[in-house]
Parts: structure tokens; sequence; C-alpha cells
């Protein structure tokens, strides 16, 4: 059973442009909301986190929006650069964490 | 300050054999959870440690087992091993848990069952 649904599964956007994934969950107990971002060859590395009394947050180019009512956050990356270009991992953590599935990201020139 | 250590980084393994995997915290962090990443799955959380103690653990049969030590180190342990147990296996430490402080993962250890 999937507790967090993420889309889409891949993801190609040109450089410059916004790169936007999207996650919804199930379970109202979870109360941490982070997202992640993973090389080849590495383990994923925290890009951005938020828990669900705010509806945005903001870090660099990397924004999440949060819907609590929907039960959907997504991730947007302005601007986006060849250097983006990973898998991203949207998460949700209560007592235990629960991942995305997971979305590679490919950044064109 | 040094990262998330996994040792080995490779595994190769046989059906039926029984593998050790070992986790080294950030120092300080004592939470230690491990997960199972594998293409079809995604990543899945199998159990977390804190100061010697399961606190959670995920739904992965009773092979999947792991302990953790007095210095935070961590150990995962799967007995019987199966072909779809092929995966890359990570850790992540953290002060307090998961779910209320940033977790830092290792690279973790690629295993590969014959």
């Amino acid at each position: 059973q999937q507790q967090v649904k993420q889309s889409p599964q891949s993801l190609i956007v040109q450089k410059g442009g916004i790169s936007i994934i999207n996650c919804a969950y199930e379970n109202t107990a979870f109360d941490y909301f982070p997202w992640y971002q993973q090389f080849p060859g590495k383990g994923p590395a925290l890009l951005i986190a938020i828990r669900p009394d705010v509806s945005e947050k903001k870090e660099g180019r990397f924004t999440i929006s949060f819907n609590k009512s929907a039960k959907q956050f997504s991730l947007h990356i302005m601007d986006s650069q060849p250097g983006d270009s990973a898998t991203y991992f949207c998460a949700a953590t209560g007592q235990k964490v629960t991942f995305g599935i997971g979305t590679k990201l490919q950044v064109i020139p | 300050k040094a990262g998330v250590t996994q040792t080995p980084r490779y595994l190769i393994k046989t059906r039926g054999q029984q593998v050790t995997l070992s986790c080294s915290p950030i120092s300080g962090h004592r939470s230690v959870s491990w997960y199972q990443q594998t293409p079809g799955q995604g990543l899945q959380f199998l159990f977390e440690y804190f100061s010697e103690t399961q606190r959670n653990k995920g739904n992965f049969p009773g092979r999947f087992s792991g302990r953790q030590f007095s210095n935070s180190r961590s150990e995962m342990n799967v007995s019987t091993l199966e072909l779809g147990d092929s995966a890359l296996y990570l850790c992540a430490s953290s002060l307090t848990g998961f779910m209320n402080t940033e977790a830092f993962f290792g690279q973790g250890t690629r295993l590969t069952v014959v």
C-alpha cells in the first residue's frame, strides 16, 4: 500500500524552466514532509522540508507548496539547471517515514 | 565532520546465506534508521534504532533484523537470503529521529544475491 503517491516518475525540463513534482498522502498523522535529492551512486540528501502548519517554504530556487486540506504537497524548482538532474523523493513522516516512488529529473541545455 | 559511513559498499551473496551490513552514524547522532531501495519499490523503511532500542519497524519479514551498539553504530542482518533481497541498503542518522530532525544518509551497501 503506497501511502505517498508521487508523480511524475520522470520529467524532462529545459534549462531555465520550472520543474514541478507532486505528492499526495493519505495518513493525516504525518507531520513532517521532507524532499530528498539523490544523485547516482550517492545516498539521498535533504533538500527542503515543511511542516503542515505552513503553506509554502522557499529556499533559493526550491519551493515547497503544501495543501493540508487536499493532502498534497509539491516541489517547484525554478530556473532549473543541468546540475539539478537527479532523482527526487518526497517523504512523509510521523512515527515512521514513507517515501514516494521518486521522480527522475533531467534538465536539458 | 565525518558523514555516515556504510560498509561494505558492495556485496555478492548466494541464496540461503546470511549477511551483515554496518552503519557508523555521524558523531553525536543517536538515531539510526535503515532503508531498502529498489527500482520497483523505491525507498522502503526497514527499522529505526535509538539509544540501542528498536523504536520503529517497517513491513519486512523477520529475516531482516538489526541492532545498535552503545556507540550508536548499527548493524543490519538479513538471514536466508532470497533473490528479491538484491537492493541498495541505506542507513541514515539523525540527532533524535527522522521525524524531528534532519537525517543524513550514507552511500549505501549494494547487495546482490545470486
